[in-house]
C-alpha cells in the first residue's frame, strides 16, 4: 500500500499570494496516477488534477500540479478567496488507493 | 452532465449491516469505474473500493473482509454493504464515478449507534 504524506497541515496566506502544497508518496507512483481535489466545508471533494498535472473540466489556469516518482506537487499561482479550503492528493495506479491527511489553506 | 445520489438509512446499529445505494442519472455506466469513498466526522478521506461496470470489484484491504459493492446497470445504481459495523464505521460515505473520482455524490452521514 502506498501511504501519502502531505505537507503541510496548514498553509496560512493572504489572497493573491502563491500557494504551493506537498504530497509525498512512500513508494513510486507507477505511471503517473496522482490527483488533486478541493474540498470545503459541508461539500463533496471537487476533482482538481488528474494524471499529476492535467488540469479537470471547468479548473482555472491559476491551478497546477507537477512531480513525479515519490514527490508531487499543488500550486496555486495566486489565491483567490474561493480558494481556501483543504486539499487532499490521492494515488490511484494501483490499488488500493490512497489519500493523503490534506493540507488546509486559510486565510491569513 | 452525470449526476450521483446516494441513498440508505443514516443511522446502524453496532454489528449489524450498513447498507447504501448510489444512483447515477445524466449519463452511462458503461466503460466507467465506480467507486466508494468515506470521511469520518473532521477526518480525512478513506478510497472503499470500486466496481468496473463489468462487474470486477477491487477493495481497501482493510475493510475487505466486510465489504461488497455491487452493480445494476440495467438500474443505473450500486451498492455498498458494509458488515459488523462499529462507531468506527460512522462517516460520510460518497459514491463517485472513477478512481480519480470527477463527479461525486453530495454524500450521506451514518452513524453507527445503538
Amino acid at each position: 500500500e502506498i501511504l501519502l504524506t502531505q505537507s503541510p497541515d496548514t498553509l496560512s496566506l493572504s489572497p493573491g499570494e502563491r500557494a504551493t502544497l506537498s504530497c509525498g508518496a512512500s513508494q513510486n507512483v507507477a505511471s503517473m496516477y496522482v490527483a488533486w481535489f478541493q474540498q470545503k466545508p459541508g461539500q463533496a471533494p471537487r476533482l482538481l488534477m488528474y494524471g499529476v498535472s492535467t488540469r479537470a473540466n471547468g479548473i482555472p489556469e491559476r491551478f497546477s500540479g507537477s512531480g513525479s516518482g515519490t514527490d508531487f506537487t499543488l500550486t496555486i499561482s495566486r489565491l483567490e478567496p474561493e480558494d481556501f479550503a483543504v486539499y487532499y492528493c490521492q494515488h490511484y495506479g494501483s490499488a488500493p488507493f490512497t489519500f493523503g491527511g490534506g493540507t488546509k489553506v486559510e486565510i491569513k | 452532465q452525470v449526476h450521483l445520489q446516494e441513498s440508505g438509512p443514516g443511522l446502524v446499529k453496532p454489528s449489524e449491516t450498513l447498507s447504501l445505494t448510489c444512483t447515477v442519472s445524466g449519463g452511462s455506466m458503461n466503460n466507467f469505474y465506480w467507486s466508494w469513498i468515506r470521511q469520518p466526522p473532521g477526518k480525512g478521506l478513506e478510497w472503499i473500493g470500486y466496481i468496473y461496470y463489468s462487474g470486477r470489484t477491487n477493495y481497501n484491504p482493510s475493510l475487505k473482509s466486510r465489504v461488497t459493492i455491487s452493480i445494476d446497470t440495467s438500474k443505473y445504481q450500486f451498492s455498498l454493504k458494509l458488515d459488523s459495523v462499529t462507531a468506527a464505521d460512522t462517516a460520510v460515505y460518497y459514491c463517485a464515478r472513477s478512481t480519480a473520482p470527477d463527479s461525486w455524490g453530495q454524500g450521506t452521514l451514518v452513524t453507527v449507534s445503538s
